[in-house]
């Protein structure tokens, strides 16, 4: 079945670390986009791309960064610079850019050890 | 500015009641809303989305109604079942913006 699957599910961060989610769709679809969730809120887009080696910053892009070396992938970097990085982190994809809903993986709890 | 938000953040309904889950925008020129259902430890999950040129758009038990003139949203769920309880959220697409704007969402619990 074609979707969107996020790796890991849940992930610990050590102080002055960088970690790194996965994220992989196999819906060929050309834009990707990374959201942050903290609880009893919406969410707040970090990073979107709409073509392979492309990207833009969302609202919330300061501590992160992105590549698109692969139309399927779309990983996400939580650099040391980011010091709230507890969150639930969930990755979309469409067909293209706007006036298409968002599918979405089943997301990557991230906590702080 | 723009902005997504929610009338109430918890609501409980006994199954077999319909629910209406409410939703305010501020940007008219917002173009394009969706519904979301998410459930916990998951992701959103597309339930229906409707164009600024329509009212209302039917689903399966749900319809989503748009009221332009005073940037409002609704989703209404036929005959609430308990695989419905989940949180809700809103979404509007600004023209030229680019974005999805995301509510905070309204947490729908079904009293058996």
């Amino acid at each position: 079945d074609g979707g969107i699957t996020q790796s890991p599910k849940y992930l610990f961060r050590k102080e002055g670390q960088n970690v790194t989610l996965s994220c992989e769709q196999n819906l060929n679809h050309d834009a990707m986009y990374w959201y942050r969730q903290d609880p009893g809120q919406g969410l707040r887009l970090i990073y979107y791309s709409q073509i392979v080696n492309d990207f833009q910053k969302g609202d919330i892009a300061e501590g992160y960064s992105v590549s698109r070396e692969k139309k399927e992938s779309f990983p996400l970097t939580v650099t040391s610079a980011q010091k709230n990085p507890t969150a639930f982190y969930l990755c979309a994809s469409s067909l293209e850019r706007s006036n298409q809903p968002l599918h979405f993986g089943d997301g990557t709890r991230l906590s702080i050890l | 500015g723009e902005s997504v938000g929610l009338h109430l953040p918890t609501l409980s309904v006994q199954e077999g009641d319909n629910s209406i889950i409410n939703c305010a925008y501020s940007n008219s020129a917002s173009d394009y809303f969706i519904w979301y259902k998410q459930e916990s430890g998951k992701g959103p999950q597309f339930i229906i989305d409707i164009r600024s040129n329509m009212d209302k758009r039917q689903g399966q038990r749900v319809t989503v109604l748009l009221n332009k003139t005073v940037k409002h949203l609704s989703l209404q769920i036929a005959a609430t079942q308990p695989g419905d309880s989940a949180v809700y959220f809103c979404a509007e697409n600004v023209q030229g913006a680019q974005k999805l704007v995301f509510g905070q969402g309204t947490r729908l619990t079904i009293n058996p």
